[in-house]
């Protein structure tokens, strides 16, 4: 049972608009920066979205990141084949002291 | 460009310890902006973060696997490093080191991951 909630998986057809959802307490989301992590099939996780909503460079800006009280989204318009993955929020919790992960999102482009 | 790769044995029997390094390069370990940290992801499950250090070794850690988990730097190398005590088959999954950026907390540079493999 993860510390963040995710769900387990979505799916859009190409050149449609998709969100993913994560969902935490006031000892993680609600006082932390929130950051996402797309993995594509059999590759190391690779960092999408940090502080909420800022995108390293080079992430494309139809990825998009926002938090809200205790839960964040990620969002992906334009959807492309090549966005299959799975994808995960994380952030540090205050209470474990420690990084905590969703249990993951997997994103089928159909 | 900062990369980091992960070394150790693919295959560690039952009870033993899992020991597993980091070589950082392309940029030195030795900073106070940043966390070293160890991630894990059993096969076709998601991501564990396992425990993360400093430079100076300060050191968190997931409370699941605390007291099996020793994780320490070797700034001279520009290296961290994992052991995992009394480990089983439930152990067996990718391991990725990776950095993390203080009280941002997100995780930017990854290693490709190495899996390990418990079994007799």
């Amino acid at each position: 049972q993860s510390v963040l909630t995710q769900p387990p998986s979505v799916s859009a057809a190409p050149g449609q608009k998709v969100t993913i959802s994560c969902s935490g307490d006031s000892s993680n989301i609600g006082s932390k920066f929130l950051s996402w992590y797309q993995q594509l099939p059999g590759t190391a996780p690779k960092l999408l979205i940090y502080d909420n909503d800022e995108r390293p460079s080079g992430i494309p800006d139809r990825f998009s990141g926002s938090k809200s009280g205790t839960s964040a989204t990620l969002g992906i318009t334009g959807l492309q084949t090549g966005d299959e993955a799975d994808y995960y929020c994380a952030t540090w919790d205050n209470s474990l002291s420690a990084v905590v992960f969703g249990g993951g999102t997997k994103l089928t482009v159909v | 460009q900062l990369q980091l790769q992960e070394s150790g044995p693919g295959l560690v029997k039952p009870s033993e310890t899992l020991s597993l390094t980091c070589t950082v390069s392309g940029g030195s370990i030795s900073s106070d902006t940043y966390y070293w940290d160890w991630i894990r992801q059993p096969p076709g499950k998601g991501l564990e973060w396992i425990a993360g250090v400093s430079y100076s070794g300060i050191a968190f850690y997931n409370q699941s696997l605390r007291s099996r988990v020793t994780i320490s730097v070797d700034m001279s190398k520009n290296q961290f490093s994992l052991k995992l005590s009394s480990v089983t088959a439930a152990d067996t999954a990718v391991y990725y080191c990776a950095r993390r950026r203080e009280h941002l907390d997100h995780l930017d540079y990854w290693g490709q991951g190495t899996l390990v493999t418990v079994s007799s």
